[in-house]
């Protein structure tokens, strides 16, 4: 079956350092999106990008689409004490009935020393 | 705004026990899930539901049921539980085919 694999599954990072997290999927995706969850609460949506090579920016955050939309990441600029929390990609199933399904990664758990 | 509402937050069961938990969405979606998050894991995929009366296998059925008699409510159940069920549940909803999920705030079960 589909897989999406993530990495790293852990990043601890100075105030003011940079973060990436990376997602590789095992199949051609339409889509991607990204969640954030926060030490204690639950997966949050963040974006979602739908196109080859598309590029979506929320403030200090960058997210990227592969050309071949098998793999995607998200950059975080200069990390806050508030950017803390687990990091996740996701994709959609495959087609038919499995279609309306996501398939997480393992999250990145990002730590930010202040 | 969308609210997936999981009923118990923390709960408490012993070993053999039948567990229900359960969730309602308010957004009228089409699609809801139960997945569970264990650290170093991530979110894992028990079962999914598309329609009232409708449900798929995810990647770890194994000692699970669900029930969906209404569209706005999706019961996981543990027949059995076992210690090794012991873990967090995230119930979420998603309109349409690969929309944007909504999580609830999750129920932490331990099971003794």
């Amino acid at each position: 079956g589909q897989q999406v694999m993530q990495i790293p599954q852990y990043q601890h990072v100075q105030e003011g350092e940079d973060f990436t997290t990376y997602c590789n999927s095992s199949t051609t995706l339409s889509n991607i999106q990204w969640y954030k969850q926060r030490p204690g609460g639950h997966p949050v949506f963040l974006i979602q990008l739908v196109k080859s090579g598309e590029v979506k920016k929320q403030k200090r955050l960058t997210f990227q689409f592969g050309e071949a939309k098998k793999n995607s990441s998200l950059h975080i600029t200069a990390t806050q004490t508030t950017d803390v929390g687990t990091y996740f990609c996701a994709g959609p199933g495959a087609g038919g009935t499995s279609y309306g399904k996501l398939t997480f990664g393992q999250g990145t758990i990002l730590t930010v020393h202040p | 705004d969308v609210k997936v509402t999981q009923s118990s937050r923390y709960l408490v069961k012993r070993t053999g026990e039948k567990v229900f938990l359960e969730c309602v969405q308010d957004m009228d979606h089409e699609n809801m899930f139960w997945y569970r998050q264990d650290p170093g894991l991530g979110l894992r995929l028990i079962y999914f539901s598309y329609d009232v009366k409708m449900k798929e296998k995810g990647d770890i059925p194994e000692g699970y049921s669900v029930s969906r008699e209404k569209k706005e409510r999706f019961s996981l159940i543990l027949e059995s539980a076992s210690t090794n069920q012991t873990s967090m549940y995230l119930c979420a909803s998603s309109s349409g085919i690969g929309n944007t999920i909504y999580f609830g705030e999750g129920s932490w079960l331990t099971v003794v």
